[in-house]
């Protein structure tokens, strides 16, 4: 157990809808990681926040959005959504900004979301 | 342009010892992580590299040559439940430090 979590575990919806996961970050981790992964695919970053500010950005779709509240827990919000959108979605937590080179990221059991 | 690779899939027989090598170009160096994933699962941390040498954790060892681009992941002693995907993952200099992933090499252990 990484003592980062996940909400929900598993998610079903259909198209053109909106979703929000939730993630909460390890007790004293000031960084929140967005990834997707898709069926057999590597994991691709969407968005990292620290300590409340959005720090980078990856490939994130317009249609996607994350924000990380003053508790540091982070929620990323999926609109719009698309058969292409189907995946895992994880988020990690490191200690400080990443710019440590030391910073690990540890990560949360994913949420699994299925498009109809 | 920065770049992870690592081979696609390996085969090992449980018992021996496995090699699973990463090459990287990235724009600076400032640390090398493995991660282990079981299928639907969440990766899982191995281990770092910053320095050239090797990294010795139990049945794992991680190597690194800077000046090579290159590092590798030796597992000792396989186990059937090492079967699952292996990912390199590069920390560089920009793009605010974040982690280059590799595409993770999958190892299927056999009896």
């Amino acid at each position: 157990d990484s003592g980062v979590t996940q909400t929900p575990k598993h998610l079903i919806t259909a198209t053109g809808q909106r979703v929000t996961l939730r993630c909460s970050p390890r007790s004293g981790d000031l960084s929140v990681y967005w990834y997707q992964q898709s069926l057999d695919q590597g994991l691709q970053f969407l968005i990292q926040y620290y300590n409340g500010e959005e720090r980078a950005k990856g490939n994130i779709l317009e249609r996607f959005s994350a924000q990380q509240f003053p508790d540091l827990h982070s929620e990323l919000n999926l609109s719009s959504l698309e058969l292409g959108d189907s995946a895992l979605y994880f988020c990690a937590s490191s200690v400080v900004s990443g710019t440590g080179s030391t910073d690990t990221q540890y990560f949360g059991p994913g949420t699994r979301l299925t498009v109809l | 342009g920065q770049n992870i690779d690592q081979p696609t899939e390996m085969t090992a027989t449980e018992g021996a010892i496995v090699q699973i090598n990463c090459t990287y170009q990235t724009s600076g160096f400032n640390g090398l992580f493995w991660y282990q994933q079981h299928a639907g699962e969440a990766p899982t941390f191995l281990s770092y590299n910053v320095l050239d040498g090797l990294e010795e954790k139990g049945r794992f060892s991680s190597f690194l040559s800077r000046s090579k681009g290159y590092s590798y992941l030796l597992l000792k002693e396989l186990q059937m439940k090492d079967s699952a995907s292996y990912l390199c993952a590069v920390r560089g200099m920009d793009s605010n430090y974040q982690l280059i992933w590799g595409a993770g090499t999958k190892l299927i252990i056999k009896p």
